[in-house]
């Protein structure tokens, strides 16, 4: 089965830039979103379609592409940035929405 | 503002079945569809699934396609998603999400607040 693949855990200090990466396959071919979720609560949508970013999600939130791999980029990382982040697509061969595995953003 | 709010925490025995219910508001219900996705405690999120609110066309993931069923009420704005003959690794939080389309992807761009099930003895 098609699979998503990010590093468990990403750690930076406050103000640092933090960069997750999510790779598969069928990247170049599907558009991938990413969602943030903190302890307790429903996940946050903060990227989609790659680059796009959904009004209220602050602008040091950025996407991007290169080959099979997919970039979320935060810049300027406060201590409330501190979550797990999900990469999503779609496998194309059965229709179906996939999640990668997760990593855990520490700010330290 | 778009809402969606889903029925509250349930247990079960192993064998059984359950059924979450998510309310939608603030939006037209029929012009998205409504996704199901689950997290096992300390796991990845897992999607279920998915139902077209205009049409009631389900699409199943294949891990659970011979023991979930998806149905809308439209004139409710509601979407329920029932799981059967449930087991201890079914416990896990269940949120719906609206789905937005551009050909056949989807993102999700407002969940439900989340209702665990627990599955035990």
């Amino acid at each position: 089965s098609y699979e998503l693949t990010q590093p468990p855990s990403v750690s930076v200090s406050p103000g640092q830039t933090a960069r997750i990466t999510c790779s598969g396959a069928q990247l170049p071919k599907q558009f991938t979103s990413w969602y943030r979720q903190k302890p307790g609560q429903a996940p946050v949508l903060v990227i989609y379609k790659d680059t796009q970013r959904p009004s209220g999600i602050p602008e040091r939130f950025s996407g991007s592409i290169s080959g099979t791999t997919v970039t979320l980029t935060i810049s300027g990382v406060q201590t409330e940035d501190e979550a797990d982040f999900y990469c999503q697509s779609t496998d194309s061969i059965s229709s179906s929405m996939v999640f990668g595995g997760g990593t855990k953003l520490t700010v330290l | 503002q778009v809402q969606l709010v889903q029925s509250g925490t349930d247990m079960k025995k192993p064998g059984a079945s359950v059924k979450v219910s998510c309310k939608a508001s603030g939006y037209v219900f029929t012009t998205y569809t409504i996704h199901w996705v689950r997290q096992a405690p300390g796991q990845r999120l897992e999607w279920m699934g998915f139902i077209n609110a205009a049409t009631g066309h389900t699409k199943y993931s294949q891990k659970f396609q011979d023991r979930v069923t998806f149905t809308r009420d439209t004139s409710a704005n509601t979407a329920d998603m029932e799981l059967n003959s449930l087991r201890s690794e079914d416990t896990a939080v269940y949120y719906c999400s609206r789905g937005n389309r551009y050909y056949d992807m989807y993102h999700f761009d407002y969940w439900g607040q989340g209702t665990l099930v627990t599955v035990s003895s």
